[in-house]
């Protein structure tokens, strides 16, 4: 099945740890994005990567950081500077092509202890 | 960055009535979006669409893309309980720059 598959789907983070959420695709999808959802809020974009080996800050990268050292997987890292880290984690991709939609996996919401 | 204004924020339907929802932005776009997000899942894709003025239907949704390319509409006819869930539009500029709406959260009551 193709597709875009996020874990864990529940995170729990301590004070002063970091904690990596997963996102692998096996759609051949060059683009692969992170964003953040909070409730009664639209979709706020951390992090994008449109080829491996690169990536670029979207609007709130801070407290965040990312690597993609391979097509199908662009994990996120929401490290101890990060103050408000609870919230859903969406990661999507896309063909890369102008204007192609981008398809979400199904989330991972990440909590506080 | 600028989000869009969707509305309305949430709907309260009766069953086997139609839904109209909309978008509305400051700035143009080259492609309109809209998603259907469930409880603890992710959005899914509803349709896409890419030129001003095009009219897209899936099944009994149907969508719009203003001729001005700053706005978008979706309707949904004759509403079924599983229609149940948010509803997102999302603008599209270029590859990496889409923008989204706050959500419509419609609740269908059999």
């Amino acid at each position: 099945d193709g597709g875009i598959t996020q874990s864990p789907k529940y995170l729990f983070r301590k004070e002063g740890q970091n904690v990596t959420l997963s996102c692998e695709q096996n759609l051949n999808h060059d683009a692969m994005y992170w964003y953040r959802q909070d409730p009664g809020q639209g979709l706020r974009l951390i992090y994008y990567s449109q080829i491996v080996n690169d990536f670029q800050k979207g609007d709130i990268a801070e407290g965040y950081s990312v690597s993609r050292e391979k097509k199908e997987s662009f994990p996120l890292t929401v490290t101890s500077a990060q103050k408000n880290p609870t919230a859903f984690y969406l990661c999507a991709s896309s063909p890369g092509d102008r204007n192609q939609p981008q398809h979400f996996g199904d989330g991972t919401r990440l909590s506080i202890l | 960055g600028q989000q869009l204004n969707q509305s309305p924020q949430s709907m309260f339907i009766q069953e086997g009535e139609d839904v109209s929802m909309n978008c509305t932005s400051s700035s143009i776009f080259n492609t309109w979006l809209w998603y259907k997000q469930d409880p603890g899942e992710g959005p899914v894709l509803l349709i896409a669409l890419y030129k001003a003025g095009e009219l897209t239907s899936n099944g009994r949704l149907t969508a719009q893309f203003g001729i001005t390319r700053k706005d978008s509409f979706l309707n949904i006819s004759a509403s079924i309980p599983s229609d149940v869930g948010i509803y997102f539009c999302a603008g599209q500029l270029g590859n990496n720059d889409m923008r989204f709406g706050a959500g419509t959260r419609l609740t269908v009551k059999p």
